[in-house]
């Protein structure tokens, strides 16, 4: 399986800080997305960068990728309590293969 | 805006018993997936499928089957459900996109439990 990786596996920061997580990959991509998971529901579809971009924005989230290296990170700026979910990045594959996530608890 | 529903979101079942769960789409996606998550172990591909009656196996198709007859609907069979199969099941829906994968849309997904 070509499954990401994504790290730190949890993180907890104050409201207000930027948390980053990172994701691995070990094949090469057509693109590369990011979601979000609240606990106990479906997972949210946040950013998708192409292998041919390096850099992405939405909002508070900045995605950057590097596919000599075969990473990615996500960047949440300013952190919110409701930012407090997990994270997955998704390889495009035949199908989108995910990691198991980094869970992020921002507390006020 | 994009609806996934999948029909339950808790379900308890015996070992043994044949356990059907439904999903459908209202957006005309052409791709639908099954994926199981469990602790530790994130979200792994079951099946997945790119068009009306068509199927491949995803990393863990063992134990399981599928059905698309319809496009907006995807059903996941689970043959003789074991306890090892208690887990949060999620379903998910996208289109055609240049040949690599658009952004997925998940239902609340079904926690399922075998006794």
């Amino acid at each position: 399986s070509q499954q990401g990786e994504e790290d730190p596996q949890a993180l907890s920061i104050q409201e207000g800080e930027n948390a980053t997580m990172n994701c691995s990959y070990k094949t090469s991509i057509n693109n590369l997305q990011w979601y979000r998971q609240n606990s106990g529901r479906g997972l949210v579809h946040l950013i998708l960068i192409r292998s041919n971009e390096r850099e992405k924005h939405s909002g508070r989230l900045r995605v950057t990728l590097d596919t000599s290296k075969k990473s990615s990170s996500l960047l949440i700026t300013a952190s919110r309590a409701a930012d407090t979910a997990s994270y997955f990045c998704a390889t495009d594959a035949a199908a989108l293969i995910f990691g198991k996530g980094t869970t992020l608890s921002v507390s006020s | 805006d994009v609806k996934v529903t999948q029909s339950s979101r808790y379900l308890v079942k015996r070992t043994g018993e044949k356990v059907f769960l439904e999903c459908v789409q209202d957006m005309d996606h052409e791709n639908m997936f099954w994926y199981r998550q469990d602790p530790g172990l994130g979200l792994r591909l079951i099946y997945f499928s790119y068009d009306v009656k068509m199927k491949e196996k995803g990393d863990i198709p063992e134990g399981y089957s599928v059905s698309r007859e319809k496009k907006e609907r995807f059903s996941l069979i689970l043959e003789s459900a074991s306890t090892n199969q208690t887990s949060m099941y999620l379903c998910a829906s996208s289109y055609n996109w240049q040949g690599s994968n658009s952004p997925l849309h998940f239902g609340n997904g079904t926690r399922l439990t075998v006794t």
